[in-house]
């Protein structure tokens, strides 16, 4: 059963505008949320991540919002530029809880960012 | 300052072989932790080794396993090689027991034939 859900594989946007990635999880027990850049050939590379006890955080141009009741997360890139073209991964864990080492990752969302 | 680095970046084996991986850490981090990304699947966790001593594992069998060495690099040994074992197996580094902020090499592309 997956715990971290990414349900679209595939996002085309416009340059300059806004990319919205979404990530829903299941289990309420995650307090440490992360998205993950990967272009082909290269391994995953931190973006920003996020504690369960924000609603937000920002870091240039990217934004991750938070929603616990709703167990859903979003990143938001503004404006998109197309080297932002990549798979982006969410990712999940118990960090203040007790880590077990491991994140939880989401299948991940294609961005295409078009000239 | 280094990355993490992973060799070898592609691996063809037959099915029934063994297959060892190595990775090295970021100087400095202690943690290493190896996934699976198989075609059209996220990062599957595999085991994470801190100082030396494995500290978690994921929903693998036990033909995958691995160590971790005192300067901290590590090896993922798979045995008995099955088609799905087809897959870009990742390492990741941190700087310490948990710390999620991975820092991730470029993977090694194994084939399974």
């Amino acid at each position: 059963d997956q715990q971290v859900k990414q349900n679209s594989p595939s996002l085309s946007v416009q340059e300059g505008r806004i990319s919205i990635l979404n990530c829903d999880y299941t289990n309420s027990m995650f307090d440490y949320f992360l998205w993950y850049k990967k272009y082909p050939a290269e391994g995953p590379t931190f973006l920003i991540s996020i504690s369960s006890i924000k609603d937000k955080n920002e870091d240039g141009r990217f934004t991750v919002f938070l929603n616990k009741s709703a167990k859903h997360l979003s990143l938001h890139i503004v404006p998109s530029q197309p080297g932002d073209s990549a798979v982006y991964f969410c990712a999940a864990s118990f960090r203040y809880g007790g880590s077990q080492g491991n994140l939880i990752f989401g299948k991940g969302t294609k961005l295409s960012v078009k000239p | 300052e280094a990355g993490v680095t992973q060799s070898p970046t592609h691996l063809i084996k037959t099915r029934g072989q063994q297959v060892t991986l190595r990775c090295s850490p970021i100087s400095g981090h202690t943690s290493v932790y190896w996934y699976q990304q198989a075609l059209g699947l996220g990062l599957q966790f595999l085991l994470w080794y801190d100082e030396g001593e494995e500290r978690n594992r994921g929903n693998f069998p036990p033909r995958f396993s691995g160590r971790q060495f005192p300067n901290y690099s590590s090896e993922l040994n798979v045995n008995a090689l099955e088609l799905e074992d087809s897959a870009l197996y990742l390492c990741a580094s941190s700087l310490g027991q948990g710390d999620d902020e991975q820092f991730f090499g470029p993977g090694t592309r194994l084939t399974v034939l």
